[in-house]
């Protein structure tokens, strides 16, 4: 276990369908985040688990968005009827007690 | 909501020189950390620094964190090609979260 996987690497849908990414963390990582990153900017916070808790959503998760992490282990992250707008790099991260974030190399979406 | 600023937004240089890139932030913080983001691809932790440190160093990084001015400075000492990527601060708040927020980021070009 190397670090944190991230899949799909790239996701091209049409607007309107529904789509999952999935992240798998450093094992034994318990807190996962999903940040989303638009061209040009930092990385937007989305969500937050520790163990299988979600403990923070941003306003930024609509009601379109969810994400679950089933056993505190994998997280998935849903977007429903997705639209141009939801275009972004959706990055997830992981980190132990002490800080210091390992990332994943994102899921990037394209809604056409 | 971006809680850090870098600045500039952009970095010009020639390989062999010092690049210094600065974040200033906006609340009590625990840490600042730094990140390195090549193109389309994932964060990558570089250096974290305590609220009660005022200098770091890593090889060929140095950073310095004032609480008083809020503000943050990264410093990439004799440059290589291989250092041109963009360079995120991200703070984590005083109070217990452990949500960090990210700046809009550096993006450096080292010349060979």
């Amino acid at each position: 276990d190397t670090g944190v996987s991230q899949d799909p690497r790239h996701k091209i849908t049409k607007r309107g369908q529904n789509v999952t990414f999935r992240c798998d963390p450093i094992s034994e990582h318990n807190r996962l985040y999903w940040y989303r990153q638009t061209l040009g900017q930092g990385p937007e916070f989305l969500t937050y688990f520790q163990n299988e808790a979600q403990l923070e959503k941003s306003r930024l998760l609509s009601d379109r968005f969810s994400a679950e992490r089933p056993k505190g282990s994998f997280s998935t992250l849903e977007i429903q009827r997705t639209e141009q707008g939801d275009s972004a790099m959706y990055l997830c991260a992981s980190s132990l007690e002490d800080p210091g974030y390992t990332f994943g190399s994102g899921t990037r979406l394209t809604v056409v | 909501s971006q809680q850090g600023e870098e600045d500039p937004q952009a970095l010009s240089i020639q390989e062999g020189e010092n690049a210094t890139m600065n974040c200033s932030y906006k609340t009590s913080i625990n840490n600042l950390q730094w990140y390195r983001q090549n193109s389309g691809r994932g964060l990558v932790h570089l250096i974290l620094i305590r609220s009660n440190e005022r200098e770091k160093h890593s090889g060929r990084l140095r950073v310095t964190l004032d609480t008083s001015k809020k503000s943050s400075s990264l410093l990439i000492t004799a440059s290589r090609a291989a250092d041109t990527a963009s360079y995120f601060c991200a703070t984590l708040p005083s109070g217990g979260s452990y949500i960090p927020t990210f700046g809009r980021g550096t993006s450096l070009i080292v010349h060979p």
